[in-house]
């Protein structure tokens, strides 16, 4: 049973490109998480997903990101016009339920942006 | 997101020494306590958690300690070893929060 799979695990992009990041949940969740990451700050809540909907988005930039989990292939984590501060490890976490009520999440091995 | 502050940052422990992490959470609605395991240039993964209304778990070297009255908890790995060394998360579920609300994180070295 494979794990969460994301992809690119590492990514390089140039000030005003566009980075997309993928992520294949576990087989059987249909939540996915998605959290950054940067040195010394932890790990910070970004989107709540579930097929094809948007449960809770609070953590996102107004601008420049968004994310999507469609009815088939994987979720997409999308930033355009990435700047310099974008670069960090964003990770993807799978759940067969709302984590609040199962508490425990699944992650990916993450996708590191790296932008020049 | 509530916030949960971790400490400390970094530390370093020798072979066979005890290992202590501490968290604290300001939310009295969180209702689950994990504790995530990170190795360099891989995802976090569950370690160990426990609910509130228990006072001590332990699963082999690791132990939660929970005090719900000072809204802490902590994470003490006994006869620490090399293999130990990883970030490791605190994190509280609940609070009106769909994700987990983790900590700071804190960079852990068992020296041999």
């Amino acid at each position: 049973n494979a794990g969460v799979m994301q992809n690119p695990r590492h990514l390089v992009r140039r000030r005003g490109q566009e980075a997309r990041l993928r992520c294949s949940p576990m087989k059987g969740h249909s939540h996915v998480y998605w959290y950054r990451q940067l040195p010394e700050e932890g790990l910070k809540f970004m989107v709540y997903l579930q097929k094809e909907n948007i449960i809770d988005e609070s953590g996102m930039p107004k601008e420049r990101f968004s994310a999507e989990f469609p009815k088939e292939g994987p979720s997409i984590l999308r930033i355009q016009q990435v700047v310099r501060g974008d670069s960090a490890a964003y990770f993807c976490a799978s759940s067969p339920r709302q984590a609040s009520n199962t508490g425990e999440l699944f992650f990916g091995e993450g996708s590191r942006l790296t932008v020049l | 997101q509530q916030q949960v502050k971790q400490s400390p940052q970094s530390l370093i422990v020798q072979k066979g020494g005890i290992s202590i992490i501490n968290c604290a959470y300001e939310n009295t609605a969180f209702d689950y306590f994990p504790w995530y395991q990170q190795f360099p240039g891989k995802g976090p993964a569950l370690l160990i958690a426990i609910r509130p209304d228990v006072s001590e778990k332990k699963e082999g070297r690791f132990t939660i300690s929970f005090n719900k009255s000072a809204k802490q908890f902590s994470l003490h790995i006994m006869d620490s070893q090399p293999g130990d060394s990883a970030t490791y998360f605190c994190a509280a579920v609940g609070g009106g929060a769909d994700g987990l609300t983790f900590g700071k994180g804190t960079h852990l070295i068992i020296q041999p």
